[in-house]
């Protein structure tokens, strides 16, 4: 099992340009969930899916929108990136119900010029 | 708002030292509480903690949570340099079951 996977591992932007980070999991898992990680500041959910068909927002969903593709995969759209976007993003995915954790993915580390 | 809040924020000691980083908490309809440890790439789980006064262990990582006082302790006896890293606290709340986490304490064990 790989766990939870993202793409691209490092992507540099220009402000204004748009692009869409990959997460998928292959563990079965019904929950899945965007957060941005910005040094000393923890990680901030962005968005997440609780269930295949339903999203929702988070923390900072502002400049951001989601799509639940399938059970397995949940992308996160920037539509025109801004500087304030330079971030490491990481997806995680649960199971679903009481007692289980969050399984991250490697990270995406976005610079936005 | 939920809130989570970690101390000390960073921390520097030597190795064999023993270390209790602190975690208190302001949540509605709180579940648990997490710990991780991060090493430069992604979260990796530590413990869940539900019940007040139960401890959990592995090795030399133990950890405390007090459901009254709204905080948890996470204790690290006779330190090695491994156990460098952020150390994050997050609390699981509501029926989404959404973490928040804290902003993390930077532990460094200096050989």
């Amino acid at each position: 099992n790989a766990g939870v996977t993202q793409t691209p591992k490092f992507q540099v932007l220009k402000t204004g340009q748009s692009m869409t980070l990959q997460c998928a999991q292959d563990m079965n898992h019904n929950s899945m969930y965007w957060y941005r990680q910005d040094p000393g500041m923890g990680l901030r959910l962005i968005y997440y899916s609780a269930s295949e068909g339903t999203t929702d927002k988070g923390e900072v969903p502002n400049g951001y929108n989601v799509s639940r593709l399938n059970k397995r995969e949940f992308s996160l759209r920037l539509e025109s990136a801004a500087p304030s976007q330079t971030s490491v993003y990481f997806c995680a995915s649960r199971r679903g119900g009481a007692f289980e954790t969050q399984y991250f993915g490697p990270g995406t580390r976005l610079l936005v010029l | 708002e939920d809130k989570v809040v970690q101390s000390p924020l960073s921390l520097v000691v030597h190795e064999g030292d023993t270390v209790t980083l602190n975690c208190s908490y302001e949540v509605t309809n709180f579940r648990s509480l997490l710990w991780y440890k991060q090493e430069k790439k992604a979260p990796t789980f530590l413990f869940m903690l539900t019940s007040s006064g139960i401890e959990k262990k592995s090795g030399r990582l133990s950890s405390i949570l007090d459901k009254k006082e709204l905080f948890s302790i996470l204790n690290i006896t006779a330190t090695q340099t491994g156990d460098s890293a952020i150390y994050l606290c997050a609390v699981e709340a509501g029926s989404n079951y959404k973490l928040t986490f804290g902003k993390g304490t930077l532990l460094t064990v200096n050989p």
